[in-house]
């Protein structure tokens, strides 16, 4: 099992671009999550989906946008990269919310 | 707003010490997860505690849990060089899906 994968594991992207940061899992989790992690702030909940077609926001999921549309892949998309989006990002994966998250090894980025 | 915050945010100890670390929520919560996070890499479970649990063991870990306080602490007895990490809790709020960490207590263990 590869577990939780995540690419690219490093982007620079100029103000106003937009990307996509892969995220896949084959462990059959229905519940996936995206984190953002800043010096000092910890990590932030982004967006999360206990499963297939079902995705709700997390603490701060401004700027972002995410889908759900099979069990093992849950893409996390910038639309227009600010450099406030300057970050390491996280994605998690789970049975449930309360079970232990497995996560990837994140993804850092820079906005320009 | 994050659910979970630790303290204190940074510690340093010397190797065969041990470390303590709390961390209070504010709401109710099923149950309470510890994870570390050595330098750039994702994090790792180490420890779950449900509601109706007071102490869990692992290994070295004790983690202890006063839902009357809204608490938890984590000692790691015998600290190495090698428990050198960050350490977070994370909780869900209620019946949320949301799962919430807090910011952190970075540990060093000096040789």
């Amino acid at each position: 099992n590869a577990g939780v994968t995540q690419t690219p594991k490093f982007q620079v992207l100029k103000t106003g671009q937009s990307m996509t940061l892969q995220c896949a899992q084959d462990m059959n989790h229905e519940y996936m999550s995206w984190y953002r992690q800043d010096p000092g702030m910890g990590l932030r909940l982004i967006h999360y989906s206990v499963g297939a077609g079902i995705t709700d926001q997390g603490e701060v999921p401004n700027g972002y946008n995410v889908s759900r549309s099979t069990t093992e892949d849950f893409p996390l998309r910038l639309l227009s990269a600010a450099p406030s989006q300057t970050s390491v990002y996280f994605c998690a994966s789970s049975w449930t919310s309360q079970e232990t998250q497995y996560f990837g090894p994140g993804t850092r980025l820079l906005v320009l | 707003s994050q659910q979970g915050e630790e303290d204190p945010q940074a510690l340093s100890i010397q190797e065969g010490e041990n470390a303590t670390m709390n961390c209070s929520y504010k709401t109710s919560i099923n149950n309470l997860q510890w994870y570390r996070q050595n330098s750039g890499r994702g994090l790792v479970h180490l420890i779950l505690i449900r509601s109706n649990e007071r102490e869990k063991h692992s290994g070295r870990l004790r983690v202890t849990l006063d839902t009357s306080k809204k608490s938890s602490s984590l000692l790691i007895t015998a600290s190495r060089a090698a428990d050198t990490a960050s350490y977070f809790c994370a909780t869900t709020q209620g019946g949320s899906e949301k799962l919430v960490f807090g910011k952190g207590t970075k540990l060093t263990v000096n040789p």
